[in-house]
């Protein structure tokens, strides 16, 4: 079984403070995905990279950065973060593009990050 | 662009009651469409998926038919079970854009 995994499961940051969320994948996919989770608003999409050095802009990249250096590995930094941040973030890994139907998303179990 | 609309929550059932969770979609082409659900305290993990028009996913005693002439994928579940209790989330894969596109979720509570 695929597995996502991500480094913290609840943190406490303060505004301002520049915040790593961490995710790994073992299954050598070619795609990994960064997506916050909010009530009412559903999953979406902040950052994804289909390659290693390589990122595209999701719908919300505002006030985020990511970082693939590694292919198994998926960073997402606040530079500075803010209230409006706090939020469930969730990692996923995919072995093809999200138009191939044969690679659905796998997901870790989330980073709840409440920013004061 | 496209987008996926699903039944706002929270739906509240009693044990082995009928379930049905409806979710129609917009799509350019011919998308295949996905449910995803998650349980308290993890992350998403994929329910059936379906490719075609008039392909039916099925898992776990719960299925969906793709059906084209109404844009649908509703998720249906004969008798439901507390362990089902959990977000379930519609999703379509766009190749306008090449990404997956989500529902807003429908939360369901299955009461003992």
């Amino acid at each position: 079984d695929v597995k996502v995994t991500q480094s913290s499961r609840y943190l406490v940051k303060r505004t301002g403070e520049k915040v790593f969320l961490e995710c790994v994948q073992d299954m050598d996919h070619e795609n990994m995905f960064w997506y916050r989770q909010d009530p009412g608003l559903g999953l979406r999409l902040i950052y994804f990279s289909y390659d290693v050095k390589m990122k595209e802009k999701g719908d919300i990249p505002e006030g985020y950065s990511v970082s693939r250096e590694k292919k198994e590995r998926f960073s997402l930094i606040l530079e500075s973060a803010s209230t409006s941040q706090t939020s469930m973030y969730l990692c996923a890994s995919s072995l093809g593009t999200a138009s191939s139907y044969n690679s659905p998303l796998h997901f870790g179990n989330g980073t709840r990050l409440t920013v004061t | 662009g496209d987008s996926v609309t699903q039944m706002e929550g929270p739906v509240t059932l009693s044990e082995e009651a009928f379930l049905t969770i409806n979710c129609t979609y917009t799509a350019t082409g011919y998308p295949s469409l996905f449910w995803y659900v998650q349980y308290p305290g993890e992350g998403l993990q994929l329910l059936l998926k379906a490719t075609k028009a008039d392909d039916k996913g099925s898992n776990k005693g719960f299925e969906a038919t793709y059906r084209k002439e109404t844009t649908s994928f509703h998720l249906e579940k004969g008798s439901v079970q507390v362990s089902d209790s959990a977000v379930y989330f519609c999703a379509l894969s766009s190749y306008r854009d090449d990404k997956i596109i989500f529902g807003k979720g429908t939360r369901l509570h299955i009461l003992p």
